[in-house]
């Protein structure tokens, strides 16, 4: 079944402005981590917050979790034409390994130069 | 460049031909995983191994065959594919309490 979804499905904003990504998730989780995929590429991953943790930070990322409601949120700070790309967020639960992610389906983000 | 490759990139096959596809990782990692990433689908994982052994199988036809010779390199044997079997087919990696490690995948054509 699908854990992760994304919102919005896409998004296009201006150099310079604020992006924000939100995931929803259906069952209990141990981490939710975060990847981006470039058009044609592999995805990289970019920022992993655990079940016990709130809110969590990586250069021009924030990433927020919010257990109670299932949810969380990526923001990107002062965006780049190179951020454009799709995001995606993504979860392990139970005793599953890091590996064996249920992923969303992402959102494409647009920065226009 | 992200120490896991795929080869090839490009992958066009008949329904009715054998052909494999390879990952390797340079990272040193013990685990390795085979994703499936169609359109407009969230990417959907279909085998992963452990040490070479295979530790998951979500369900996935026996048309696509996995093979874990050492823990540096992973392949996915396909034959009688499907159109719908068309998609970017991504291989990852990974080390106990690590995130993965993706290649740029194979783009699989089925005509």
């Amino acid at each position: 079944s699908q854990q992760g979804e994304e919102d919005p499905q896409a998004l296009s904003i201006q150099e310079g402005e604020n992006a924000t990504m939100n995931c929803s998730y259906k069952t209990s989780i141990n981490n939710l981590q975060w990847y981006r995929q470039n058009s044609g590429r592999g995805l990289v991953h970019l920022i992993l917050i655990r079940s016990n943790e709130r809110e969590k930070h990586s250069g021009r990322l924030r990433v927020t979790l919010d257990t109670s409601k299932k949810s969380s949120s990526l923001l990107i700070t002062a965006s780049r034409a190179a951020d454009t790309a799709s995001y995606f967020c993504a979860t392990t639960a139970g005793g599953t390994s890091y590996g064996k992610l249920t992923f969303g389906q992402g959102t494409i983000l647009t920065v226009h130069p | 460049e992200t120490g896991v490759t795929q080869t090839p990139r490009h992958l066009v096959m008949g329904m009715t031909n054998k052909k494999s596809l390879k990952c390797e990782q340079h990272l040193g990692h013990n685990a390795m995983y085979w994703y499936k990433q169609s359109a407009k689908k969230p990417l959907e994982l279909m085998f992963v191994y452990n040490f070479k052994e295979q530790t998951e199988n979500n369900s996935v036809p026996s048309r696509f065959s996995p093979e874990c010779p050492n823990s540096s390199h992973l392949f996915l044997h396909l034959h009688t594919l499907q159109p719908e079997d068309s998609a970017l087919y991504l291989c990852a990696s990974s080390t106990q309490g690590s995130p993965l490690h993706f290649g740029n995948g194979t783009r699989l054509t089925v005509t």
